[in-house]
């Protein structure tokens, strides 16, 4: 069965420190990732998504994928009080994605 | 904002009764899908589309129907409630121009089957 896999946390961060998320995914045949935030009773909204090993940054978030380990991760800088939320990894193909239960991030003041 | 809209955002609703819920979209994807989120289980597919009247089957589509007669309207139903099928249900689409399957969601819909 494919799956994907996430601490469920809670992650406690202090404010302005960097928040580290991490994901593991069973399917190598997986070829895009997404990371989706979700505040409680909100819809999740999409933060990146990453298809090449490597990094991608886009202001304070940095998505990472290494597909020889099948590991994605998610950097938060200069974390803020407003990114404290649930924050889901997904991965798949083109039609299908797999998500994970998610982690939840506390910014602590 | 990727133009979705679900209804009803709320419902309340007795086991044994059919249920119907309706996502709608204004852009045009080709892909919608129906996913419902539990406590510990993450976001999971029920039903996904990939064009009018083209549909299939999720991890969890056992108790589900849905139907797509026209582009911009998916519906899914509950064609016997059961308490266990209380949840949060969520439609998504999967963004064209972007590619790579990404998906935008919609507001959801918290259905309680008592």
């Amino acid at each position: 069965q494919k799956e994907v896999e996430q601490n469920s946390g809670p992650l406690s961060v202090p404010e302005g420190a960097i928040a580290s998320l991490n994901c593991t995914y069973s399917d190598r045949g997986s070829q895009s990732f997404f990371w989706y935030r979700q505040y409680s009773g909100k819809s999740p909204e999409l933060i990146m998504f990453i298809y090449s090993n490597g990094d991608k940054e886009d202001g304070r978030f940095t998505a990472q994928l290494n597909k020889a380990s099948q590991y994605v991760s998610l950097l938060i800088r200069d974390s803020q009080p407003s990114d404290s939320a649930t924050y889901l990894c997904a991965g798949g193909g083109t039609s299908k994605i797999i998500f994970g239960s998610g982690t939840r991030l506390s910014i602590r003041p | 904002d990727a133009g979705i809209t679900q209804s009803p955002r709320h419902k309340v609703t007795e086991t044994g009764t059919p249920v119907t819920l309706r996502c709608h979209q204004t852009e045009n994807h080709r892909y919608m899908y129906w996913y419902r989120q539990d406590p510990g289980h993450g976001l999971r597919l029920i039903h996904y589309s990939y064009g009018v009247k083209d549909t299939d089957k999720g991890e969890v589509s056992d108790g589900y129907s849905v139907s797509r007669s026209k582009t911009e309207d998916f519906l899914l139903t509950l064609e016997s409630a059961t308490s266990s099928q209380t949840s949060v249900y969520f439609c998504a689409i999967r963004d064209h121009i972007t590619g790579m399957g990404t998906q935008y969601f919609g507001p959801g819909t918290r259905l309680l089957v008592l």
